[in-house]
């Protein structure tokens, strides 16, 4: 049974970085699959951060792409996340995800999220 | 790179049957067979119900139903129960990353 789980501060000063860890249990995350983050303001909707191939292509999403670091450490099956020069607007709940998806020799695409963790809050304060 | 765009909310008379559309672009939702639906209860994380815009994910009800035509994608949920209520995201590949609806809030009255 393959699950994840997030874990990082839950407060972040505004400015600097926010680093998270999501850890897999179950399946190597080396054998397949791209490894996602999503987020989920207070009051809002999903919003895509970004994911990363058992490979190492990334895709991120646009609007966060220059402050957004996706990595694997394949030695502890391990997903992070950072994200840099935050501010308020990044309070929220942050979700791994297993992401299926494919990547061919000239290009990835993305299927769906089929195995969540929990989430974990993160605040931003001033 | 917008959202796709969902109505806020769905309501149903347990029993009846509800449609949620999802209507993105030639560039995510109508270029791709890559559409997924998500339940979230308050609280707790989404769950995948339906991926590759039809195909209902392990365990779901065959109430759940998808579809696409076009730009616009559509979940049915037949014979609303109770707990059905809760909320609704559309996603789709959208050629170099994925987009995600505003989310559909359904009600079973």
């Amino acid at each position: 049974q393959v699950q994840l789980q997030e874990s990082g501060p839950g407060l972040v000063k505004a400015s600097e970085t926010l680093s998270l860890t999501c850890t897999v249990s179950g399946y190597s995350i080396s054998s397949g699959y791209f490894w996602g983050w999503i987020r989920q303001s207070p009051g809002k909707g999903l919003e895509w951060i970004g994911s990363m191939y058992h490979s190492g292509s990334t895709y991120h999403n646009p609007s966060l792409k220059s402050r957004v670091t996706i990595s694997l450490d394949t030695s502890k099956n391990q997903v992070s996340l950072k994200l840099t020069s935050v501010t308020a607007a990044d309070t929220a709940v942050y979700y791994c995800a297993r992401d299926g998806g494919y990547c061919s020799t000239t290009a990835c695409y993305l299927y769906y999220m089929d195995i969540w963790g929990k989430g974990t809050t993160v605040a931003v304060s001033s | 790179q917008s959202a796709l765009t969902q109505p806020p909310s769905a309501s149903g008379s347990p029993g009846q049957s509800v449609t949620i559309s999802c209507t993105g672009t030639s560039s995510d939702v109508g270029g791709y067979n890559y559409v997924s639906w998500y339940q979230q209860y308050p609280g707790k994380a989404p769950k995948l119900i339906i991926f590759e815009v039809s195909t209902r994910s392990s365990g779901v009800p065959d109430r759940f139903s998808g579809s696409k035509s076009g730009n616009t994608a559509s979940l049915t949920v037949s014979g609303l129960q109770a707990e059905d209520e809760a909320d609704y995201y559309c996603s789709s590949f959208a050629g170099s990353n994925r987009v995600f609806g505003g989310g559909t809030k359904l009600t079973v009255l």
